[in-house]
């Protein structure tokens, strides 16, 4: 998975809690970001950020945090806030923040969080 | 609104035929087109890119080919393979030119089986 580890690879949450999924790379990536995917539909951007202590909303990033204290890291709290949040979450990253082609974005294996 | 569509949902092939996967896309202001591969459980895996000057592009046994005109892509599996079973996502990139920000579109995905 290119580098990308995410952990951990199941992840079951109960009503009211807050969860945290982790995502790091050894890529020396800029940009990293998180997607979600729910059967039968194309992965759903909650957050990115471009460079280290900065980050932007995604489509649907409420219910969800993000901190971007290293490069190498970008974890992703679920927060209580998320009334749906049984899905499967893909961190990515990729080389620099930007359309071009030669911007290859790398993902994670997953991490599939359920509620209890 | 942008939208990516890929036809079919699902597909079944014996081993050794082969197959093509449709993308139709109504992003705007388009940028590149990408094909991933994503096994079960895993996260997706780039296979090809190509801008709108780009006809057509190959990565092994699979060819992407894409018609800037009619929006319209398509990924070509040649003498399919056990391993070649997983999920193909079509994904458009829009480029914003205004500030130069950029979004990523994904389609749902084709779920292909391969069977010996």
């Amino acid at each position: 998975d290119g580098g990308i580890t995410q952990s951990p690879k199941y992840l079951f949450r109960k009503e009211g809690q807050n969860v945290t999924l982790s995502c790091e790379q050894n890529l020396n990536h800029d940009a990293m970001y998180w997607y979600r995917q729910d059967p039968g539909q194309g992965l759903r951007l909650i957050y990115y950020s471009q460079i280290v202590n900065d980050f932007q909303k995604g489509d649907i990033a409420e219910g969800y945090s993000v901190s971007r204290e290293k490069k190498e890291s970008f974890p992703l709290t679920v927060t209580s806030a998320q009334k749906n949040p049984t899905a499967f979450y893909l961190c990515a990253s990729s080389a620099t923040p930007g359309h071009q082609t030669k911007n290859i974005q790398y993902f994670g294996a997953g991490t599939r969080l359920s509620v209890l | 609104k942008n939208q990516v569509e890929q036809s079919p949902q699902s597909l079944i092939i014996l081993e050794g035929k082969n197959c093509t996967l449709q993308c139709n896309y109504t992003v705007s202001p388009f940028s590149n087109l990408r094909w991933y591969k994503q096994d079960t459980g895993r996260g997706p895996v780039s296979l090809t890119i190509m801008t709108f000057s780009e006809n057509t592009k190959s990565n092994g046994r699979y060819t992407a080919t894409l018609d800037a005109d009619t929006k319209q892509s398509s990924l070509h599996i040649t003498a399919s393979q056990l391993s070649d079973s997983a999920s193909y996502i079509c994904v458009v990139s829009a480029i914003f030119r205004m500030d130069s920000s950029y979004k990523l579109i994904f389609g749902s995905g084709t779920r292909l089986l391969v069977r010996p």
